[in-house]
């Protein structure tokens, strides 16, 4: 079955870094694009960063441009997020999901997500 | 590119219906269908519900619909049971520059 399971969450100071992993099972990873998608501490849903199957299509939200970076690693069935500069308002927990393969712009599974928690 | 906007709540008795909107602009929802809604449970990850404005995966019960009105997009749950009572967020796609926007969510009870 499939399976996303984040991991590299936790507490850090403003300014600091963080990689987040996603580790994907049960599909062949290398023919889905992936997303991270973030939610703060009783807000909505926002999208972080995208990157296509190839990773020749990246994206970032305005909000984290020039301080996150998405990876993946298709032999090893991973997905990363390098987080740099973090700030408070980075606080969330971050989820990573697998596009749907027939129908894009839609994320059919999703991990249980993983809090990054940026305070001094 | 600004959220969507979503009821911040809505209300209903087991075996009523419910219709939740989701409004966005003729540059997201009006462009494209490309909407999707997503389920939330307290404490859990997003459960995906439709796609392309009225697919329904497998697995998802079809007393889930959706549908879209020019920039209004909607999802209706009919017959409502208790274990429906969750937050419920649409999403589009928003074209090549913002590329996807989610709604800001809407908590639905169960009364």
């Amino acid at each position: 079955q499939v399976q996303l399971v984040e991991s590299g969450g936790g507490l850090v100071k403003p300014g600091e870094s963080l990689r987040l992993s996603c580790a994907a099972s049960g599909f062949s990873f290398s023919d889905y694009s992936m997303i991270w998608i973030r939610q703060a501490p009783g807000k909505g849903l926002e999208w972080v960063s995208y990157i296509s199957s190839s990773s020749s299509y990246i994206k970032y939200a305005d909000s984290v441009k020039g301080r996150f970076t998405i990876s993946r690693d298709n032999a090893k069935n991973a997905l990363y997020l390098r987080m740099n500069s973090l700030r408070a308002d980075d606080t969330a927990v971050f989820y990573c999901a697998r596009e749907v393969f027939s129908s894009g712009w839609s994320w059919d599974y999703w991990g249980q997500g993983t809090l990054v928690t940026v305070s001094s | 590119q600004s959220a969507l906007t979503q009821p911040r709540s809505v209300s209903g008795s087991p075996g009523q219906s419910v219709t939740i909107s989701c409004t966005g602009t003729s540059s997201d929802v009006g462009a494209y269908n490309d909407v999707s809604w997503y389920q939330q449970h307290p404490g859990k990850a997003p459960r995906f519900i439709i796609y392309d404005v009225n697919k329904r995966p497998s697995g998802v019960p079809d007393r889930f619909s959706g549908s879209k009105s020019g920039n209004t997009a909607s999802l209706t749950i009919s017959g409502l049971q208790t274990e429906d009572e969750a937050d419920y967020y649409c999403c589009s796609y928003a074209g090549f520059y913002f590329f996807v926007v989610f709604g800001g969510g809407t908590k639905l009870t169960v009364l």
